[in-house]
């Protein structure tokens, strides 16, 4: 069965930078779109990045581009997010979540609590 | 960017009520329209693809219509498992834009 565990979630210190990942299971991880997607506490959904199959194409939300990077490597099954420059504002759970050929997000991780406090 | 906004933001319905929610998009996307529902601690799950394709498993009160800006979610028959608050997003060119979700609640 497919399964996206999110790992490296946490409290830091804004200005400072964080590193999720999403280690994927259960499919063929290297034809599939892979994308972060992030809800504040209370709030509703924002989609954060996008990258294809074969990461050569990657897509930011206006929020985050600049500061986030995603990417993947396909021999290990697993999904980034490298986060810098956070902010209060990037406080959220982040799911990674396995895309649906171009059709939504089928399948999402359980989350990664990310909160930036001093 | 395309905005994506829903209608109502929230409502409460009784059980057997049909219940219809309204997203609308700032452009055309033709049927790029996806519908999730989140339910209360849990993980957004995928209903819907392509304004109106039905995922499997998804019980059949679940139906969702509309293309180009004008888009529905429908539930025939509220059940109390449906208490949850359902999102659509765009699925045509980035920014993939969630509407700013519909919590449902029961009466």
């Amino acid at each position: 069965q497919v399964q996206l565990v999110e790992s490296g979630g946490g409290v830091v210190q804004p200005g400072r930078s964080l590193r999720l990942s999403c280690a994927a299971s259960g499919f063929t991880f290297r034809t599939f779109g892979m994308h972060w997607v992030r809800q504040a506490p209370g709030q509703g959904l924002e989609w954060v990045a996008s990258i294809r199959n074969d990461g050569s194409q990657e897509y930011y939300a206006d929020s985050v581009r600049g500061r986030f990077t995603i990417s993947r490597d396909n021999s290990r099954d697993t999904l980034y997010l490298e986060m810098n420059s956070l902010t209060a504002e990037d406080t959220a759970v982040y799911y990674c979540a396995k895309d649906w050929n171009d059709r939504g997000f089928d399948y999402w991780g359980q989350g990664a609590l990310v909160t930036v406090s001093s | 960017d395309i905005q994506m906004t829903q209608s109502p933001s929230s409502l409460s319905a009784s059980v057997g009520d049909r219940i219809t929610i309204t997203c609308r998009a700032s452009q055309d996307i033709r049927n790029n329209l996806v519908w999730y529902q989140q339910k209360p601690g849990k993980v957004p799950k995928l209903l819907i693809d392509t304004a109106s394709t039905l995922q499997s498993g998804v019980p059949s009160r679940f139906s969702g219509s509309g293309s180009g800006t004008h888009f529905t979610l429908t539930i025939s028959s509220l059940q109390p498992e449906d208490v949850a608050t359902y999102y659509c997003q765009k699925y045509v060119s980035a920014p993939l834009t969630f509407g700013q979700g519909t919590r449902l609640d029961l009466k």
